[in-house]
């Protein structure tokens, strides 16, 4: 079976850092994907690991230990805007996406 | 990245009814996939829609209740058959696509999504 484990709410202040950790069981690991998701709207892509390390891009990070079947989304300068549900999900060999329960993260002034 | 497009993009259907939604893909990509994202819940994957193939289905998903086309790389259809309130949802296309920010990646992208009400 896959699983994906992360947090179900976290809450931040603007100009704040928030780290949203995911660990996953899965076969056929290929890579870790991270989307955004707002009230209402479709997920968006962020970010995706496919080796060990970080992959920056602008004020979001994440990072991926293949070993520790481990990573994280890390947001910089929190906005308000950033205010959303976040997704982990492993993407499997045949491009498929198994994803996490989500993570909505509350960022207040 | 693919611009994914879907239609309809909302609709409310009544039980018993088939409806049919439309994903058109701007550019040509491998892989296409329909998934299913029901109220306050995260993405479960329906299937893999294969070009001129039956699609690739998902265990506790069947063809008879959503029958999936792909006639081409850039075009793909899921039919949602005989709604119940249940079958409420979001249904979301997606395509493999290039990442735009390093051109020797791919990475999956998402349609705006089609919102289903089944009263």
């Amino acid at each position: 079976g896959q699983s994906l484990e992360q947090p179900s709410e976290v809450t931040a202040v603007e100009g704040a850092i928030v780290q949203i950790n995911c660990t996953y069981q899965t076969s056929g690991f290929y890579g870790l994907s991270w989307y955004q998701q707002h009230d209402g709207g479709a997920p968006t892509f962020l970010s995706y690991n496919a080796l060990d390390g970080l992959e920056e891009t602008g004020r979001f990070s994440s990072f991926l230990s293949r070993s520790d079947s481990y990573g994280y989304l890390l947001l910089q300068e929190l906005q308000m805007k950033d205010s959303a549900s976040y997704f982990c999900a492993v993407r499997r060999s045949d491009s498929t996406l198994t994803f996490g329960k989500g993570t909505m993260l509350l960022v207040s002034p | 990245s693919a611009v994914i497009s879907q239609k309809p993009s909302r609709d409310i259907c009544q039980r018993g009814t088939s409806l049919t939604i439309q994903c058109q893909v701007d550019s040509q990509v491998t892989m296409m996939f329909w998934y299913r994202q029901q109220p306050g819940q995260s993405l479960t994957l329906i299937a893999t829609a294969n070009q001129g193939s039956e699609a690739t289905y998902e265990s506790g998903f069947v063809i008879d209740k959503f029958p999936i086309s792909r006639p081409n790389l850039t075009f793909s259809t899921l039919t949602v058959s005989n709604m119940s309130p249940e079958d409420s949802s979001i249904y979301l296309c997606s395509a493999l696509g290039w990442d735009n920010r390093d051109p020797q990646r791919n990475t999956i992208y998402f349609g705006e999504g089609s919102w289903l009400t089944v009263v």
